[in-house]
C-alpha cells in the first residue's frame, strides 16, 4: 500500500536550515501538501503542491520535489518554527489520502 | 472567511456509535471547490484522515475505516456530519472537520480549512 515516510524528529538550532523529508512511492504522480501544528492547535497548511506556498506563509516556508521524495526546507529557523510537519498526498490512483507520520522540529 | 466548528459527544461507551457534526459560518459549504472531510489525531499521534465527501455526492473513505463510516452533509443547515459505528478504545481520539479543495476534476488537495477539533474518548 501506498505509504508516506517522514523522519520521527528533526532537530536545529535557530538561525539554520531545516530540511524535512517526505518518501512515498506515489509522490511522483501526486502532489504533496504540508502541514504544520504547534501543541493543543489545528494543523495549518504551509505548502500547496510540492512548492506553493499560501498567503500569509512565510517566505522563509519552501518546498521541493524529486522523485519518490518531497522536501520541505525552513531557511533561517526561529524559535516560533518548533512544531509538528506533516506531508500529506494521495494514493497512486488519487482515491485515498495519505499522511506522513509527522516530523517533530525542534529548535535548538 | 470560512470557519467550522465541531460538536461531539466526549465520551461513548465501545460498540456505540459516534455521532459529530460540523457547522460552518462565514460561507456556504455548498461549492464544488471542497470536500467535506474529517480527520482524527489520537492522543500522542499523528494524523489519519477518516474521509471526505462532495456535495454532488462523490465521497472518498480510509479504506481501513470505510465499513463504519458515514459522512453527510445538510447545505440547509450548513453542516456536515460523522458516523462511525462499533467504536472501541482505538477510536479515542481528537476529531477534525475540514474542508479540503478541489479542482474540476475532484482530486483530493490541500485541507485547507480546519475546526478547532474535539475530543472523544471511548470507554469499555
Amino acid at each position: 500500500s501506498d505509504e508516506l515516510t517522514q523522519p520521527p524528529s528533526v532537530s536545529v538550532s535557530a538561525g539554520q536550515t531545516a530540511r524535512i523529508t517526505c518518501s512515498g512511492d506515489a509522490l511522483p504522480k501526486q502532489f504533496a501538501y504540508w502541514y504544520q501544528q504547534k501543541p493543543g492547535q489545528a494543523p495549518v497548511v504551509i505548502i500547496y503542491k510540492d512548492s506553493e506556498r499560501p498567503s500569509g506563509i512565510p517566505e522563509r516556508f519552501s518546498g521541493s520535489s524529486s522523485g519518490t521524495t518531497v522536501t520541505l526546507t525552513i531557511s533561517g529557523v526561529q524559535a516560533e518554527d518548533e512544531a509538528d510537519y506533516y506531508c500529506q498526498s494521495a494514493d497512486s490512483s488519487g482515491t485515498y489520502v495519505i499522511f506522513g507520520g509527522g516530523t517533530k522540529l525542534t529548535v535548538l | 472567511q470560512l470557519q467550522l466548528q465541531e460538536s461531539g459527544p466526549g465520551l461513548v461507551k465501545a460498540s456505540e456509535t459516534l455521532s459529530f457534526t460540523c457547522t460552518a459560518s462565514g460561507g456556504s459549504i455548498r461549492s464544488r471547490s471542497y470536500f467535506w472531510g474529517w480527520i482524527r489525531q489520537p492522543p500522542g499521534k499523528g494524523l489519519e484522515w477518516i474521509g471526505s465527501v462532495h456535495y454532488s455526492g462523490n465521497a472518498f473513505y480510509n479504506p481501513s475505516l470505510k465499513s463504519r463510516v458515514t459522512i453527510f452533509g445538510d447545505t440547509s443547515k450548513n453542516q456536515f456530519s460523522l458516523k462511525l459505528t462499533s467504536v472501541t478504545a482505538a477510536d479515542t481520539a481528537v476529531y477534525y472537520c475540514v474542508l479540503q479543495a478541489t479542482d474540476d476534476r475532484l482530486r483530493l488537495e490541500a485541507f485547507d480549512i480546519w475546526g478547532q477539533g474535539t475530543m472523544v474518548t471511548v470507554s469499555s
